[in-house]
Order: C-alpha cells, then sequence, then structure tokens
C-alpha cells in the first residue's frame, strides 16, 4: 500500500451538483496529480499541483478546478456535473526531486464517483 | 485520450505459465512505466524503463522497449493467482514531468 488516502472512497451525486474529492499525499512528495478512469478504460490525467499550483492540465475543461494545501494535500472540484463524470478519480503523488526514479507515481484508492 | 494501446484487451492463463502483454504509444517518449491494478482500485508502479534503456528486470518481470518501434512488452513468468490484474503501461511524453498518459489495459486472469 502506499500513503496516499482519499476520501470519500465512494459518493453519488445529481447532475448539476458540485463535488469536492480530497487527497493526502505520501510524506516526502511535493507533487500531486489527479486521474479520471472511466469504467473499462485507462486513467486520464486531469492535472498535476506542484508547490500549490498547477502544472500542467489534460483536456479537461474549466469546470474540473484544484487546489494544493502547503501540506501538498490536495482538493479536485468538479461543478456542474454531467452524467459522463461518473468515474474513479485517482490521486497520485510523487517525489519531484527526490532520489532514484522520480518520475514514479504513488496512488491512492480513488474515490468513486456516480452522477444521477 | 489514450496514448498507449495495450494488446491484447484481456488474457487467461494457467498458473505458472508465461504471461506477455504488449504496448503501443504515438509520441516520443521519455521514459515506459507500467501499472498493475486490482479490481478498479488504486494503480501499483511495477517498473520504469528509460527511453534509452532496451531491456529492464524486476523480480519475476522483465520490460522491453523498442523505441524505433514505439512498443514495448511486459513479461511476467511463473505466474501466480495473485498476478490476476489490470495491467496498464503509461507514457512520459506529452505532458512532461511526471505527467502519465496511460493505455487502455490488459485484463490477466490466472487460473488456478
Amino acid at each position: 500500500e502506499t500513503g496516499v488516502t482519499q476520501s470519500p472512497t465512494h459518493l453519488i451525486k445529481t447532475r448539476g451538483q458540485q463535488v469536492t474529492l480530497r487527497c493526502s499525499s505520501q510524506s516526502g512528495h511535493n507533487t500531486v496529480s489527479w486521474y479520471q478512469q472511466a469504467l473499462g478504460q485507462g486513467p486520464q490525467f486531469i492535472f498535476q499541483y506542484y508547490r500549490e499550483e498547477e502544472n500542467g492540465r489534460g483536456n479537461f475543461p474549466p469546470r474540473f478546478s484544484g487546489l494544493q494545501f502547503p501540506n501538498y494535500s490536495s482538493e479536485l472540484n468538479v461543478n456542474a456535473l454531467e452524467l459522463d463524470d461518473s468515474a474513479l478519480y485517482l490521486c497520485a503523488s510523487s517525489p519531484r526531486f527526490g532520489d532514484g526514479e522520480n518520475e514514479k507515481l504513488f496512488f491512492g484508492s480513488g474515490t468513486q464517483l456516480s452522477v444521477l | 485520450s489514450q496514448q498507449g494501446e495495450e494488446d491484447p484487451q484481456a488474457l487467461s492463463i494457467q498458473e505458472g505459465e508465461n504471461a506477455t502483454m504488449n504496448c503501443s504509444y504515438k509520441t516520443s517518449i521519455n521514459n515506459l512505466q507500467w501499472y498493475r491494478q486490482n479490481s478498479g482500485r488504486g494503480l501499483v508502479h511495477l517498473i520504469l524503463i528509460r527511453s534509452n534503456e532496451r531491456e529492464k528486470h524486476s523480480g519475476r518481470l522483465r520490460v522491453t522497449l523498442d523505441t524505433s518501434k514505439k512498443s514495448s512488452s511486459l513479461l511476467i513468468t511463473a505466474s501466480r493467482a495473485a498476478d490476476t490484474a489490470s495491467y496498464f503501461c503509461a507514457t512520459e511524453g506529452d505532458f512532461g514531468n511526471e505527467k502519465l498518459t496511460f493505455g487502455t489495459g490488459t485484463r490477466l486472469t490466472i487460473i488456478p
């Protein structure tokens, strides 16, 4: 198991609502990335935060936004939920400038979001 | 969009046999990684191979990389029931700096 924790584990929302997902990164990791994984697909990169600033974004609309806090934990916010937002949302942390293979990601167990 | 495509999409083998999964990608890369996912939960990093490496081993895993063909393979030797999972290749290239582009995955089932 990694030291990355996500909450909640499951969430049910209705279309048009807003949702906030939370992630605590592994100790010593200053970079947090968020991924969306639809059923039967591979994860898709949403965005990355490094030292509290967005550091790259995938092909997701602005209603997907995030924050990183001084302790490197992070939030993913999704506004105006759509049915297609139903997916497993994965948070991953990495050390950026540690020793060894800094590029590898340590994933949390994910939040399963269902939009009805 | 998915950068990589794994092949096959699903694979079932007997325990003790070797399992080979292939991954193709589209653009130039810095490195290629393989991850395992059990039952739709978090992904676990297995192995990383850099663009200037051709082969790498870790325990029962062997990864090869052919940048001229933009392809990689993952070999799991002497498979065990616990190896049952989905396997994904991921490349760091499009976005850089640990922003990975994942393939579609291979669902591996080990039959006891």
